[in-house]
């Protein structure tokens, strides 16, 4: 079946740094969509990137769809000690039934 | 405008009993997802449902688990004759009708399930 990996599982960063995670399906997607969870949270959403080489930015977050749409990442300039949590992507696949896929996350911790 | 509710937020269950996990989807949505989230792991896709159908429920468990969402009231996800292993996070997500492609699934609080 589909599967959605996502590297890597954890991220140590200080703050100011920049930090990347990446993610990848064995299958073509129809479109990716990315989701922040805070520690003892729920699930966030923040982007849907639907068409291939698309980049979107939000503020300091910049989201990739590479051209097979296969893969994606996100990446965060200048962490902030408010942007630790963990970040998934979630592929919807050809079908597009609805269902999505979600990747295993990549928890991003910031030091002060 | 209320989010996605879900209730009760903690549970506590005896292995053997039943577990019933309501999620009432944000106004205006009619698609439903529930999925199953253990502690440092991704989030598991269990069922998706629209209202009286189930439309993908290849993530559920053959036995003990169910899912419906009734033309009234909430979304149900049912769990009979719990064991330790079914200790999790159960997190529902709506959407609407056409929102799925565009702006992605809103999620609930959650509801943690802990079998003792």
């Amino acid at each position: 079946g589909q599967q959605v990996m996502q590297i890597p599982q954890y991220q140590h960063v200080q703050e100011g740094e920049d930090f990347t995670t990446y993610c990848n399906s064995s299958t073509t997607l129809s479109n990716i969509q990315w989701y922040k969870q805070r520690p003892g949270g729920h699930p966030v959403f923040l982007i849907q990137l639907v068409k291939s080489g698309e980049v979107k930015k939000q503020k300091r977050l910049t989201f990739q769809f590479g051209e097979a749409k296969k893969n994606s990442s996100l990446h965060i300039t200048a962490t902030q000690t408010t942007d630790v949590g963990t970040y998934f992507c979630a592929g919807r696949g050809s079908s597009n039934t609805g269902k999505l896929i979600f990747g295993q996350g990549t928890t991003l911790q910031v030091k002060p | 405008n209320a989010g996605v509710m879900q209730n009760p937020r903690h549970l506590v269950r005896r292995r053997g009993q039943e577990a019933r996990l309501r999620c009432s989807p944000m106004k205006g949505h009619s698609h439903v997802y529930w999925y199953r989230q253990l502690p440092e792991e991704g989030l598991k896709f269990m069922v998706y449902l629209q209202k009286e159908n189930i439309i993908d429920e290849s993530g559920m468990p053959k036995e003990r688990f169910s899912a419906e969402f009734p033309k009234e009231g909430p979304s149900i996800l049912r769990i009979q004759q719990v064991v330790r292993g079914d200790s999790a996070a159960y997190f529902c997500a709506s959407s609407a009708a056409a929102g799925a492609l565009v702006s992605g699934q809103f999620f609930g609080p959650g509801t943690r399930l802990t079998v003792l």
